[in-house]
């Protein structure tokens, strides 16, 4: 059971929005910035987005994320095939006092 | 160009230690927070300990706590953690992950490709 909660799965046509949602509470979350990291099949996750919204040097427009209270969400609009993979939100955890993931996110290009 | 490389990985039986280290370049790694981040076969990442630049901070998850040690020498460019009493559940890749931060936002901005271990008998 991960701290930060996602939906296990999500999937669209080439060229739809698709969007993935992060739930997490007053000590992650609504205290903290998110990350989103996108692993694609067979390799290391890779950062995809910092600071909530920030998208490192590389890193298609095409991917945005925001925060609300305890929640994030990462975005990926005009879905391409590319972008089958898993995703994973991160945050720290100040009861913790450490990191804490989702349990991730497969998106499935139909 | 950042290269983490991570090696130490293979079959212990339960019970049993092992010491992954973690080789760094293509920046200055005494500057950085470093990491260690494991995925079990088929699950969600897991975030295993982290240390600050000089070593003085250490964080592990409970799940590791009293059993893994992490340090580093930053002389070498080099992270290691130490895990003893192994179980078969620590069985996963294990990655090597350099923090990094803007203004006072933290996250993982590289990861090293893995080194497996597996805990069996």
């Amino acid at each position: 059971q991960s701290v930060l909660t996602q939906p296990p799965s999500a999937s669209g046509t080439p060229g739809q929005r698709v969007t993935i949602s992060c739930s997490g509470s007053s000590s992650n979350i609504g205290s903290s910035t998110v990350n989103w990291y996108q692993q694609l099949p067979g390799t290391a996750p890779k950062l995809l987005i910092y600071s909530n919204n920030q998208r490192p040097s590389g890193v298609p427009d095409r991917f945005s994320g925001s925060k609300s209270g305890t929640s994030a969400s990462l975005a990926i609009s005009g879905l391409q095939s590319e972008d089958e993979a898993d995703y994973y939100c991160a945050a720290w955890d100040d009861s913790l006092n450490g990191w804490v993931f989702g349990g991730g996110t497969k998106v499935t290009v139909l | 160009e950042v290269q983490l490389v991570e090696s130490g990985g293979g079959l212990v039986q339960p019970g049993g230690s092992l010491r992954l280290s973690c080789s760094a370049s293509g920046f200055a790694f005494s500057r950085y927070a470093m990491h260690w981040v494991r995925q079990a076969p088929g699950k969600g990442v897991e975030y295993v300990s982290g240390i600050n630049s000089n070593g003085g901070k250490t964080y592990y998850a409970d799940s590791v706590k009293g059993r893994f040690t992490i340090s580093r020498d930053n002389s070498k460019n080099t992270l290691y953690v130490q895990m003893s009493s192994l179980r078969a559940e620590d069985t996963a890749v294990y990655y090597c992950v350099k923090g990094s931060w803007r203004d006072s936002d933290f996250y993982f901005d590289y990861w090293g490709q893995g080194t497996l271990v597996t805990v069996s008998s």
